[in-house]
């Protein structure tokens, strides 16, 4: 079983939608919780950057992360054909070592 | 541009034969980190560099990887007698200083493709 799981998808929303994305992870170890986005043939680029349980708004972006649960989600309101990316969730323990899931690939169609 | 820069892009090239990826850092990061990128998977961690160090190689799959990181800034990985399962995408990230905190920044990787 892989540490981080995410379903891959994808996932495909009309313009206006709102996206849901989520992983799982089984290692309680992991205290710090992000979200890349990644644009076909380039790096991921860092999204929402969370350390506790609760919620981080950043304008139509929303991280959530239930530590009890093992469980977070990103949330895209008012999406955009603009947000058409991969979707990476990523966590590490208290140092360097990133773990990623396998990445959501969204298009929002115009 | 300031950001993290990989080359090359895109190399092909055939089983048994050896390839240098190069990684250059936004300068005065002095982390370094490689990743590999294979289709449907994440990002699977190879290896760390603070400064010229490599305190951590966990994550190179063979002893056909390796890794160097010279003066503290500029990054090559070779892969010897390449094989078809290192086909994939190889992304290298810098960060300012290791913490939990740090952001790491990702090059645009170079796609490698062995027939």
């Amino acid at each position: 079983q892989k540490e981080v799981e995410q379903d891959p998808g994808p996932l495909s929303v009309p313009e206006g939608a709102i996206v849901s994305l989520n992983c799982t992870y089984s290692n309680s170890a992991f205290q710090y919780f992000m979200w890349y986005r990644q644009y076909s043939r380039k790096g991921p680029e860092l999204l929402m950057y969370t350390y506790s349980s609760g919620n981080k708004e950043d304008g139509r972006f929303t991280a959530q992360v239930d530590k009890s649960s093992k469980y977070i989600s990103l949330f895209i309101r008012d999406s955009q054909p603009s947000d058409s990316a991969t979707y990476l969730c990523a966590m590490r323990r208290n140092d360097y070592k990133l773990s990623f899931g396998a990445g959501t690939t969204v298009t929002v169609r115009a | 541009g300031a950001g993290v820069s990989q080359s090359p892009s895109n190399k092909v090239t055939e089983k048994g034969k050896d390839v240098e990826l190069r990684c250059d850092p936004i300068s005065g990061h002095t982390a370094l980190y490689w990743y590999r990128q294979s289709l449907g998977q994440g990002l699977e961690f190879l290896i760390y560099f603070q400064g010229n160090s490599a305190p951590d190689k966990s994550g190179l799959p063979s002893d056909r990887f390796s890794a160097e990181r010279t003066g503290g800034s500029v990054s090559t990985l070779t892969i010897q007698r390449t094989q078809q399962e290192d086909s994939a995408v190889y992304l290298c990230a810098s960060s300012l200083i290791r913490t939990a905190q740090e952001t790491q920044y990702f090059g645009p990787g170079t796609r490698l493709l062995v027939l």
